[in-house]
């Protein structure tokens, strides 16, 4: 079946630094991305969304040069956090949807998540 | 925008009985609806879902219901076990919204010896 690959699954850094979070879409060509962020016990809070060799598009009150997304391929995407800050400490979500193939075009597969704590 | 609406945010059952978890939705134009269980420190995994066209599908131990008219469709899991429990999000795909989920708030499910 489909498979998201997410790296990190933690990270701790510190206040000031940038992180960078990757997801890897393994047997299909993810045509879109999406990132979402969740805090405890909340539901997904979806960041912006990215097609391949497009600029991401942000929902709104995300700040896009905090969060840069980058999808420069249909199996990689990134998200960078930059100059981060304690209230950005969260669990950070990609989830990529294949325009054809594996998944199904209506489909979405998640990745496991990277649990960010800023210090 | 779409908006959903989700019961009950906790839900516990005795093993062996059945759990269902309602979700209304507000776009009559979206067209699917897919349910997620998300573990503790996990992304969500899909576990059902259920196109506009259809009113029911089932796998297994699980089924969803949908009413469009109503605009609302509902998770049933049957013979429910220890390892069902997790929290639930339903989720709806309104048209023309750029393929974009929109989510319920969760059902945490505690299933119970």
């Amino acid at each position: 079946g489909a498979v998201v690959s997410q790296h990190p699954s933690r990270v701790i850094c510190k206040s000031g630094t940038s992180v960078k979070i990757e997801c890897r879409s393994l047997d299909f060509q993810a045509t879109t991305m999406f990132w979402y962020r969740q805090f405890p016990k909340q539901s997904l809070m979806l960041m912006a969304t990215s097609n391949e060799g497009s600029k991401a598009t942000y929902e709104q009150g995300v700040e896009k040069d905090k969060f840069l997304i980058n999808h420069a391929s249909l199996t990689l995407s990134t998200l960078t956090v930059t100059s981060a800050h304690p209230e950005d400490s969260s669990f950070y979500i990609c989830s990529a949807s294949g325009g054809s193939g594996l998944p199904p075009s209506y489909g979405y597969t998640f990745g496991s998540g990277t649990r960010l704590t800023v210090v | 925008g779409e908006n959903v609406e989700q019961h009950p945010s906790t839900l516990s059952v005795q093993e062996g009985d059945s759990a269902v978890i309602k979700c209304t939705y507000s776009d009559s134009a979206s067209n699917y609806f897919p349910w997620y269980k998300q573990e503790l420190g996990k992304g969500p995994q899909l576990i059902i879902d259920i196109r506009s066209n259809v009113g029911e599908k089932k796998d297994q131990r699980i089924a969803v219901t949908l009413n469009k008219t109503a605009k609302h469709f509902s998770l049933h899991i049957t013979e429910t076990q220890p390892e069902d429990s997790a929290v639930y999000f339903c989720a709806a795909r309104p048209t023309g919204g750029g393929n974009k989920l929109t989510f319920g708030t969760g059902t945490q499910l505690k299933v119970e010896l």
